[in-house]
């Protein structure tokens, strides 16, 4: 398989409980981007990655959350402590290196539910 | 299997048909745009794109209109299939970054 793979594809957790989730992006990519979507909206940005190093966050992305990519391939993002406004669908992206945004790639995302 | 907006707005049209679905984006600067297609429990997929500095780019059944004078694009979907079935974004990538701020979305239903 050479898309994006994300890992688990629905997670049920109750409200307070961590959740981590995993981002296999293709494997010549270099750029790796999470974004969440609630129902009936578009994708909002939260992070990318060039290689290991992230360079930038928005501003939704709460304390709470934290993302990393220590070799520069896979991606966890993980919440502390989630809250019901957490529940949404984590999609991450990748985009292959010296082609800036062009190439994107999306994976199935990740459905939170929290209860 | 999940919905991806049960609130969208909705564009009926039948098999065969053509599909006119628009968008208004938010940055005058945006120099680069995507229109997307996301079926239940996927995510997006890359549809067609087009640059600021042209104002309209034809794939294969589908054309992209960009007016710039009043951030307004459109996706032109011809002969409309059961297939295109999906809810249709436009994406804008803000000049000095790396990221898409999406629109809302628009829910297309093809009727048989």
């Amino acid at each position: 398989d050479t898309g994006v793979s994300q890992d688990p594809r629905h997670k049920i957790t109750k409200r307070g409980q961590n959740v981590t989730f995993r981002c296999d992006p293709i494997s010549e990519h270099n750029r790796l981007y999470w974004y969440r979507q609630t129902l009936g909206q578009g994708p909002e940005f939260l992070t990318y990655f060039q290689n290991e190093a992230q360079l930038e966050k928005s501003r939704l992305l709460s304390n709470r959350f934290s993302a990393e990519r220590p070799k520069g391939s896979f991606s966890t993002l993980e919440i502390q402590r989630t809250e019901q406004g957490d529940s949404a669908m984590y999609l991450c992206a990748s985009s292959p290196p010296g082609q800036g945004v062009y190439g994107y790639t999306f994976g199935s995302g990740t459905r939170l539910t929290v209860v | 299997g999940e919905s991806v907006g049960l609130h969208l707005p909705t564009l009926s049209v039948q098999e065969g048909d053509n599909s006119i679905i628009n968008c208004a984006y938010s940055n005058s600067a945006s120099d680069y745009f995507i229109w997307y297609k996301q079926e239940s429990g996927k995510g997006p997929q890359f549809i067609i794109d087009i640059r600021s500095n042209m104002d309209k780019r034809q794939g294969q059944r589908v054309t992209v209109l960009l007016n710039k004078t009043v951030k307004h694009l459109s996706l032109q979907i011809a002969a409309t299939q059961p297939g295109d079935s999906a809810v249709y974004f436009c994406a804008e990538n803000p000049p000095g970054t790396y990221k898409y701020i999406f629109g809302t979305g628009t829910r297309l239903k093809v009727l048989a």
